[in-house]
């Protein structure tokens, strides 16, 4: 079964820092690229971040650029999203979410998601 | 960054309507245009790709057209399990951006 499960979300302070994982089965990792897709409470859905199936492209959202890093193991099959420099604006559930094919970014895989609440 | 600006924001309808959502770029996007389905606490799920490719499993009353600038998810007959918020997303380029959103109510 293709699967994609996020972890690592939580409560963190303004101006912390926390790391989300996104492990992957079912699926060539190293195929496919990736990107992190995040949702405010209430709110629709903004795009984060995407990486290629290589990790040697990667691109941001000007919302989050120099504050988050996107990286993947391919040896683990696992997605990160480093998130520094944390606002209560990046509060959210954030998705992982797979291409369903090289050079066409709609996502056909999410994972459930993870939320990430930035308060004092 | 390219805007896609989807309407209605919401639309009310009966089990059996036929539901049109309209998503319309700020530049010419191709066909690079996705469709969601998402429904409260869940992920979204791809419903159409490449503007009007169905994607596997997706049951046939859903469709998709459009090319350039103009784009429309069409639910034939609309069914109970239909109720959610539908998301355009421009696949074109960085950053991909999604629509708003258009959330269709049981009437």
């Amino acid at each position: 079964e293709v699967q994609l499960v996020e972890s690592g979300g939580g409560l963190v302070q303004p101006g912390g820092s926390l790391r989300l994982s996104c492990a992957a089965s079912g699926f060539t990792f190293s195929s496919y690229a990736m990107s992190w897709v995040r949702q405010a409470p209430g709110k629709g859905l903004e795009w984060v971040s995407a990486i290629s199936g290589s990790g040697g492209s990667t691109y941001y959202a000007d919302s989050v650029k120099g504050r988050f890093t996107i990286s993947r193991d391919n040896s683990k099959n696992t997605l990160y999203l480093q998130m520094n420099s944390l606002r209560a604006e990046d509060t959210a559930v954030y998705y992982c979410a797979k291409v369903w094919l090289t050079g066409d970014d709609a996502f056909d895989i999410w994972g459930q998601g993870t939320m990430v609440t930035v308060s004092s | 960054d390219i805007q896609m600006t989807q309407s209605p924001s919401s639309v009310s309808a009966s089990v059996g309507d036929r539901v049109t959502i309209t998503c319309r770029a700020s530049q010419g996007i191709s066909s690079w245009l996705a469709w969601y389905q998402q429904k409260p606490g869940k992920a979204p799920k791809l419903l159409i790709y490449a503007a009007s490719s169905l994607q596997s499993g997706v049951p046939s009353r859903f469709s998709g057209s459009g090319s350039g600038t103009d784009f429309t998810l069409t639910i034939s007959s609309l069914q109970p399990e239909d109720f959610a918020t539908y998301y355009c997303q421009q696949a074109n380029s960085f950053p991909l951006t999604f629509g708003q959103g258009t959330k269709v109510e049981i009437k």
